[in-house]
């Protein structure tokens, strides 16, 4: 069966802290692709970044970086410096061809200054 | 940029009320789809589309109908409003997987709040 989780339900730093939410998933293919998408109080969810499972390579963005690690299932999103801007709830998402994509639950993020 | 629009950002509609929600695609995507979301539940699948007036039903179709008569836009239909359909309902709309095994990004627009009194 595939499944997210990101075990952070809620997590608050101070502004210029670094931060990182965890994602975890589980699925028997051999390809598929992962994503993060940030849903802030607008409610819109905005796409940030894809990967494919053939693409261990970890991503840099700015302020922000994304550690995928096939051995440990997981695909990690860091945000260094963070900014009050960079509050709101953050999901992480399983996709595989022929299924729907699967989110886990979300971590909501409280910067405040 | 892909740009998904729907059609109101809040709505508040009785009990029994046929009720329509709009969303407009300017991307070309094949792929459109409707989820709501609801604290702890995270988003759930209602129904998706993947041509002109094909559907497939996702994981919560019941209480709900969906119509693509254009590519570009995907309507989502509450035939008789009730409560427990208050929710943020998102469109979404992505290319079509021509590859196997591929799965595109999907992408998603502003959200619809609806309460359903």
């Amino acid at each position: 069966a595939q499944k997210v989780t990101q075990a952070q339900t809620e997590i608050s730093v101070v502004e210029k802290e670094d931060v990182t939410l965890d994602c975890v998933y589980e699925t028997r293919d051999t390809t598929y692709y992962l994503f993060w998408y940030k849903q802030p109080p607008s409610g819109e969810l905005v796409f940030l970044i894809r990967r494919n499972s053939f693409d261990e390579q970890n991503e840099i963005s700015g302020r922000y970086s994304w550690n995928f690690q096939k051995s440990t299932s997981s695909f990690n999103f860091t945000i260094t410096a963070s900014q009050v801007v960079d509050s709101a709830v953050y999901f992480c998402a399983l996709g595989q061809a022929g299924t729907a994509l699967i989110f886990g639950k979300g971590t909501t993020l409280s910067v405040s200054s | 940029d892909v740009k998904v629009t729907q059609s109101s950002r809040y709505l508040v509609k009785r009990t029994g009320e046929k009720v329509f929600l709009e969303c407009v695609q300017d991307m070309d995507h094949e792929n459109m789809f409707w989820y709501r979301q609801d604290p702890g539940l995270g988003l759930r699948l209602i129904y998706f589309s993947y041509d002109v007036k094909m559907k497939e039903k996702g994981d919560i179709p019941e209480g709900y109908s969906v119509s693509r008569e254009k590519k570009e836009r995907f309507s989502l239909i509450l035939e008789s409003a009730s409560t427990n359909q208050t929710s943020m309902y998102l469109c979404a709309s992505s290319l079509h997987e021509w590859e196997k095994l591929k799965f595109e990004t999907q992408y998603f627009g502003p959200g619809t709040r609806l309460l359903v009194l």
